[in-house]
């Protein structure tokens, strides 16, 4: 199956703003609001940061923020700091009761 | 906060079986959620592999249905991950999880990882 489309790497600047995009189809991204995201330090278990397209978990900073347009989902990171420096990916329920991860986005803070 | 606890041989041989099992503490394995795998090849990114729910139904990814089984062992308080006619493309960083929303839609908790290597 085809992973969901997402930027293979960005970057900022401390303080700064970015959005990683996540792109889908009908039958994933677009179809349904079941959209999360996951970052990744290296060597170390993913985290949840965003479900159902835009709904932090609890202790998930809110310079952490999720929207949805059509078949692509954003997830932006407002006040960039280093340590936001990670692996990013994000996630959908797909059409039949599948899961679907994207590719994944190297975020690097310069 | 549930915790997970992935287990079961580091190394495979080809055409052979995968076999890991999830320990899962803090909560029991018969609560509402979706019990699940995910794995990550050396370097690359994240798949699901697929889950199951606390009443016993399961959902497998399209691409590894046909070689994939998940149980639940209810008196153990665990749920195991069987994957069969494995090749080097299945060496990977297995995480057992716990899903939750829509079929699982997203992962709430992750265990560790085993490293599971197929070679001969």
């Amino acid at each position: 199956q085809s992973a969901l489309t997402q930027p293979a790497s960005v970057s900022g600047s401390p303080g700064q703003s970015i959005t990683i995009s996540c792109t889908g189809t009908n039958s994933d991204v677009g179809g349904y609001n079941l959209v999360s995201w996951y970052q990744q330090h290296p060597g170390k278990v993913p985290k949840l940061l965003i479900y159902e397209v835009s709904k932090r978990p609890s202790g998930v900073s809110n310079r952490f923020s999720g929207s949805k347009s059509d078949y692509t989902a954003s997830l932006t990171i407002s006040g960039l700091q280093a340590e936001d420096e990670a692996d990013y990916y994000c996630c959908s329920y797909a059409h039949n009761d599948n899961v679907k991860f994207g590719g994944g986005t190297k975020l690097t803070v310069l | 906060q549930v915790q997970l606890q992935g287990s079961g041989p580091g190394l495979v041989r080809p055409s052979g079986t995968l076999s890991l099992t999830c320990a899962v503490s803090g909560g029991s394995i018969n609560s509402v959620n979706w019990w699940t795998w995910v794995r990550q090849p050396p370097g690359k990114g994240l798949e699901w592999i697929g889950g199951i729910y606390h009443s016993g139904t399961s959902n497998y990814n399209p691409s590894l249905k046909r070689r994939v089984t998940i149980s639940v062992d209810k008196s153990k308080n665990q749920f195991s991950l069987n994957l069969n006619s494995v090749t080097a493309a299945d060496t990977a960083l297995y995480y057992c999880a716990r899903g939750g929303g829509y079929s699982g839609s997203y992962i709430e908790d992750w265990g560790q990882g085993t490293q599971v290597t197929v070679s001969s």
